[in-house]
Parts: C-alpha cells; sequence; structure tokens
C-alpha cells in the first residue's frame, strides 16, 4: 500500500520556467512533510519541509504548497535551472513515529537548456 | 561541517554471508536512520537510532539489525545475506533538540551492496 505517490516519473520543463511536481498521499496521520532531490551516485540532498500545520513555506526559489484537504503536496521551483535536473522525492512524517520518513517513488525532473 | 559519511561504498557479498554496513552522522547530529532503495520498492525506512536506543523499526525481517554508538556512530548488519537484499542503503542523521524534532535527515552517499 503505497501512502505516498508521486504519479508522474518523468517532467521535462524550458531553463526558467516553472516546475510544478506534485505528490499525493493517503494517511492522515501525516504531520510533516519534506522534499529532497537526488542526483546519481550520491544520497538525497534535503530541500524544503512543511509542517501540517502550515499550508505554504519558501525557501528561495523553492516553494512547498501542502492541501491536507486533498492529502496534496507540491514543489514549485522558480525559476527552474539546469542544475536542478535530478530525482525528486517527497517524503512524509507519521506522527508519533519519531523520525521515521515515508518516500514516495520519485520524479526525474529535467530541464532543458 | 562534514556531512554524513558511509562506508564501503561498495561491496559485493554471496548469498548465505553476513556484512557490516558502517555511518558516521554529522558532528551534533545524535539521531541516526537507516533506508533501503531498490528499483521496485523505492526508499524504505529500516531503523532509527537515538542516543544509542533503537527508536523506530520498519518492515524487515530480523536479518536486518543495526546499533549505535555513544560517539552516535552507526552500523547495520545484515546476516544470511539473500539476492534480495542487493540494494543501495542509505544513512541519514539529523539533529534533534530536546528529544523532539529533528524530522529534517540529511543522507550520506550510500553503500551499494551487490549479493552474488
Amino acid at each position: 500500500d503505497q501512502q505516498v505517490k508521486q504519479n508522474s516519473p518523468s517532467l521535462s520543463v524550458q531553463e526558467g520556467r516553472i516546475s510544478i511536481l506534485n505528490c499525493d498521499y493517503t494517511n492522515s496521520m501525516f504531520d510533516y512533510f519534506l522534499w529532497y532531490k537526488k542526483y546519481p551516485a550520491e544520497g538525497p540532498t534535503f530541500l524544503i519541509s512543511i509542517s501540517s500545520i502550515k499550508d505554504k513555506n519558501e525557501d528561495g526559489r523553492f516553494t512547498v504548497f501542502l492541501n491536507k484537504s486533498a492529502k496534496h503536496l507540491s514543489l514549485h521551483i522558480v525559476p527552474s535551472q539546469p542544475g536542478d535536473s535530478a530525482v525528486y522525492f517527497c517524503a512524509a512524517r507519521v506522527s508519533g513515529s519519531a523520525r521515521q520518513l515515508t518516500f514516495g517513488s520519485g520524479t526525474q525532473l529535467t530541464v532543458l537548456p | 561541517k562534514a556531512g554524513v559519511t558511509q562506508t564501503p561504498r561498495y561491496l559485493i557479498k554471496t548469498r548465505g554471508q553476513q556484512v557490516t554496513l558502517s555511518c558516521s552522522p554529522i558532528s551534533g547530529h545524535r539521531s541516526v536512520s537507516w533506508y533501503q532503495q531498490t528499483p521496485g520498492q523505492g526508499l524504505q525506512f529500516l531503523f532509527e537510532y537515538f542516543s544509542e536506543t533503537q527508536r523506530n523499526k520498519g518492515n524487515f525481517p530480523g536479518r536486518f539489525s543495526g546499533r549505535q554508538f555513544s560517539n552516535s556512530r552507526s552500523e547495520m548488519n545484515v546476516s544470511t545475506l539473500e539476492l534480495g537484499d542487493s540494494a543501495l542503503y542509505l544513512c541519514a542523521s539529523s539533529f534533534v533538540a530536546f528529544g523532539q524534532g529533528g524530522y529534517e535527515q540529511y543522507f550520506g552517499p550510500g553503500t551499494r551492496l551487490t549479493v552474488t
């Protein structure tokens, strides 16, 4: 049972445009959400996070939106740069589970110059 | 600050053997979590250690075990290796204040284990 779903395995965007990566979840007990990016042969790199008490969090070019009623999370990257090309994972933490994260399957983002 | 380091980076073992992987967290981070990444199952949580105690365990058989030392370094052990244990094993550390939070985890480069 996949509790965190990234339904788009891949996404291509032109340099300078907005990249929108989406994530859906099913577990109502998730209370913290994170986005990671991963380059080949490296471990995931933490990007940005959001608590379930918020609906938006910004950090530079990255903004995460949380829609709790729709159980939907999105990551906006503006403007997109070729160096952003990587696999992006969303992850979620179940309330009370210490630091156990449940990950989605990832979306390969390609930013075209 | 130095990042999370994992040793070895690559390992080839034979079915039935056992293996020990090592992880050194970021200085000051006392929580260490381990994840398995495979093409079929994605990133899956194995276990978390904080203050030398296992805090949480994922849905893996008892062949997978771990421990944490007083300097926060952690090891994971897999006994009686199976072909399906071939994976990238990732360690992540986080800063936990007063026993709370620390949900942002910082990952090491991983250990690529191949079981033949």
